[in-house]
This record gives C-alpha cells, structure tokens and sequence, in this order.
C-alpha cells in the first residue's frame, strides 16, 4: 500500500521570500503524484501533477514541482510567496492503475508581511 | 461548468443522533467519491462510486456509515448513530473516472457531533 508523508506540519515564510513544501512518498509499484491546495471553508484544488514526462512540473499560481524517483520525493516549490498563498497544501499520490488518491496530513503555509 | 455541489455545508448534532449529507457532482462525471478531513489531517477516502456502483469502500465503518448513488449522479453519506470522533469535514469529490482523471472537490460539510 502507498503512503505520503509531509515533513513539515507548518511553514512560516516572509512575503516575497522562497517556499519548499516537501513531500515523500513510499509505493511498490508506480505512481501519480499530485499537489492539492485548500483555502480556509473550500475543497481542494489541484496546482499540479506528476503523470509521466519530464521530472520539473509547473502549476497554478507560479508553483512547480519536482519528482525525484531515487528519493522518492515530491517537493513543491515557489520563488516568490504572495499573501494570497497562505492556505494547507496536499500531497497526494495515486498507483498506476488505480484512481484512489491517498494524502499526506498538509502543510499549513503561513506568509507573514 | 458548475463544480461539485454540498449540503448542507454545516452541521451539529448530538452523539448518537443521525445525519446524513447530499453530494451533486460535476455534469458527466462517472466517479464520485466522499472523504472524511480530521481537522489537521488529509483527507481519508470512505467510499468510491463508478456510476451508480461501489469500486472501493473498505475505508467505510459499515456499522455506522451508509452510502448511495442512485441513477449514477447525486449521492447521499449517511451516518447514524453519530459518534464523538465522527466530527469531521465530510468532502466529495468527481471525475471523469479515467485512470489520472484530476479529481475535482465540493466545498464540504463540517461536522460536529457533541
């Protein structure tokens, strides 16, 4: 069975400054992995996900991602934080051949002025 | 496109009581699945629909949760007798129900039970 985990349960970052959220991953067979975000009262939204191709992944709202296989590893990234990205974001990854999404537990990204 | 549709989008009720929760998913979308969000964990997958069948419910406490999908479209989560630790945010979800099909989720029902 397939499991996620977040390393960080919280992430305080400055406007304008950097972010990583990371993300492993553990499965026997292959996998989808995917990056939700949820804003505070809503569902999750997809920012993007890792199907096939190239290992860097761009998103919504300036985020990407990179799929390490040897690490086993998701992270996602952004160059430059907005206020408007404070929200919990999801990991999630899928086994080829199925359509069940398992989640790690989120990361809560605050961005302080 | 109108996305995926919940009531009610809160709920409080006493232990032991019943609830149950109404899901209307995106036109055309074959699956559609409810999760349970513990406040300060992902959401936990109860139950998978492709069409008006069940793929997946082995997450599901049959003892207390019931669900249904008639006709293949709206969905209906049930649970009774509520439980303490059933407090949660109950979300659906849908897709086009193909393999990598990006699942697209309603704004949820926050649960309490006292």
């Amino acid at each position: 069975a397939q499991s996620v985990t977040q390393l960080d349960s919280q992430v305080p970052v400055f406007e304008e400054a950097p972010v990583e959220l990371r993300c492993n991953y553990s499965s026997s067979v292959s996998v989808y992995l995917f990056w939700y975000v949820q804003y505070p009262n809503q569902g999750l939204q997809l920012l993007l996900k890792y199907l096939s191709g190239s290992t860097l992944v761009k998103g919504i709202n300036g985020f990407e991602a990179e799929f390490n296989k040897s690490q086993t590893s998701f992270h996602l990234r952004k160059p430059s934080v907005h206020i408007s990205d404070t929200a919990e974001y999801f990991c999630a990854v899928s086994e080829k051949g199925a359509q069940k999404l398992v989640f790690g537990q989120g990361t809560r990204l605050t961005i302080n002025p | 496109e109108a996305g995926v549709a919940q009531s009610p989008r809160y709920k409080i009720i006493e232990k032991r009581q019943s609830v149950a929760f109404w899901c209307n998913p995106i036109s055309g979308h074959a699956t559609l699945y409810w999760y349970q969000q513990i406040l300060g964990q992902g959401p936990k997958l109860l139950i998978q629909f492709q069409n008006n069948g069940v793929v997946d419910d082995s997450q599901l406490p049959k003892d207390r949760f019931s669900a249904e999908r008639l006709k293949g479209v709206d969905s209906t989560l049930k649970i009774q007798p509520a439980k303490l630790e059933d407090s949660a945010v109950y979300l659906c979800a849908s897709s086009l129900g193909r393999e990598y099909n990006e699942q697209f989720f309603g704004p949820g029902t926050r649960l309490t039970v006292l």
